[in-house]
């Protein structure tokens, strides 16, 4: 079946990075559109950008330029998020999902990887 | 400030139908089509409704969605007490050049 599954949480000091992975499996990585999404303790969802698997090309939401990379590794099928310079307020659960096109939805998730930025 | 505009909230009694409301504009609700997610207590959302009205396989037809305009509801019928979640509208947006999502309405069975 099809699986999004991502990395265990992680607790950061500010300033330092983090990189959560997405490893996928039931269909052809390629196919989808890769998005991430944010939802900050007890708030909504925010799209931060996505990734085209075929090409690698990211496209990142404002507010989500300069300390945020998505990358690809098409071999093992995953799909990566890398925040670097670390602030509190990055604390918040990231979520990967899939997306052919944006009328037939993000149908499959990540189960979400806490990442706790705290001195 | 989402750029979708849900209630923050919603409450039914078991069996009651609900509609949670989306409100947006012309350069996303409507101009495209809505997707809608459920997140459930602790768990990832997953899509409910996508294309304005459509299903995703093993999602009950209880759930159903509409689009008019600039807003978009969701309704559940036969509600039941595992229907308690929050709920999100999405759109593509043209000012973001990607989704939106709105602010999420949490839905409490009483």
């Amino acid at each position: 079946q099809v699986q999004l599954v991502q990395s265990g949480s992680e607790l950061k000091k500010p300033g330092a990075s983090v990189k959560v992975s997405c490893k996928t499996s039931g269909y052809t990585f390629t196919t989808y559109a890769m998005n991430w999404v944010r939802q900050a303790p007890g708030q909504g969802l925010e799209w931060m950008g996505w990734i085209n698997t075929n090409t690698g090309n990211p496209t990142y939401a404002q507010g989500f330029t300069g300390r945020f990379v998505f990358s690809l590794d098409t071999s093992v099928r995953t799909a990566y998020l890398q925040i670097s310079s670390l602030k509190a307020e990055d604390s918040a659960v990231y979520y990967c999902a899939r997306e052919y096109d944006f009328s037939l939805g993000m149908d499959v998730w990540g189960q979400g990887t806490t990442v706790t930025v705290s001195s | 400030q989402s750029v979708l505009t849900q209630p923050p909230s919603a409450s039914g009694t078991p069996g009651q139908r609900v509609t949670i409301s989306c409100s947006g504009s012309s350069s996303n609700i409507g101009s495209y089509t809505v997707n809608w997610y459920q997140q459930l207590p602790g768990t990832a959302p997953h899509l409910l409704i996508y294309n304005n009205n459509q299903r995703p396989s093993g999602v009950p037809d209880r759930f159903s969605g509409s689009k008019s305009g600039t807003s978009a509801s969701l309704a559940i019928s036969g509600l039941q007490s595992e229907d308690e979640a929050d709920y999100y509208c999405a759109a593509w947006d043209d000012s973001v050049n990607g989704p939106v999502f709105g602010g999420g309405t949490e839905l409490t069975v009483l």
